[in-house]
């Protein structure tokens, strides 16, 4: 069982604008900045969102994060079928020194 | 162009060792913390290690402390994992990524992944 929970399934229409959950507790979410990746199958995850909702270059502005407490979300807008994919959130956790993750929530484009 | 080239993955018996290795390019290696993430088939994601830039500390998961170690070598730009006395449990896709922001917990950068498979 994951530290930091996800939702494990997501759903939307084309157009449409989705957010993806993430909780943890005072020790990651609630202490450090979340970050954020997209996994299409068979590839290495991909960087969305790091930081205090920074977007490495080519990613775009559709996507962002944000943080109240000790929980996060990844909203997505304009969704594309391109955007079907496993998300993850993961933070660093000061009480375990290691980075956690989110069980990963895997979003379908209907 | 920054590349992560992971090699050193196959089919180990339980007990057994395997050591991956990391090979870095595009970018001054010496200045990041730098990741191993695993993912056993078919499910999430697991950070295992890491080690930082200064080259002062590692940290491991509770899971692999103990039969793990992590290791650089900043003059061959390579990033390592022993892995000793293998589970089953540790089969699984292992990454290497780059850190980055806060706390370097960001993982701009990945490779492709080596298949490690431990099975009599």
């Amino acid at each position: 069982q994951s530290v930091v929970t996800q939702p494990p399934s997501a759903s939307g229409t084309p157009g449409q604008r989705v957010t993806i959950s993430c909780s943890g507790s005072s020790s990651n979410i609630g202490s450090y900045t979340v970050n954020w990746y997209q996994q299409l199958p068979g590839t290495a995850p991909k960087l969305l969102i790091y930081s205090y909702n920074q977007r490495p270059s080519g990613v775009p502005d559709r996507f962002s994060g944000s943080k109240s407490g000790t929980s996060a979300s990844l909203a997505i807008s304009g969704l594309q079928s391109e955007d079907e994919a496993d998300y993850y959130c993961a933070a660093w956790d000061g009480s375990l020194n290691g980075v956690v993750f989110g069980g990963g929530t895997k979003l379908t484009v209907l | 162009e920054v590349q992560l080239v992971e090699s050193g993955g196959g089919l180990v018996q339980p007990g057994g060792s395997l050591r991956l290795s990391c090979a870095a390019s595009g970018f001054t290696f010496r200045s990041y913390w730098m990741h191993w993430v695993r993912q056993a088939p078919g499910k999430g994601l697991v950070w295992v290690s890491c080690f930082k830039s200064d080259g002062s500390s590692t940290n491991y998961a509770d899971s692999v402390k103990g039969r793990f170690t992590i290791s650089r070598d900043n003059a061959k730009n390579t990033l390592y994992l022993q892995m000793n006395s293998l589970r089953a449990e540790d089969t699984a896709v292992y990454y290497c990524a780059r850190g980055i922001g806060v706390a370097a917990a960001g993982f701009d950068f990945w490779g492709q992944g080596t298949l490690v498979t431990v099975s009599s």
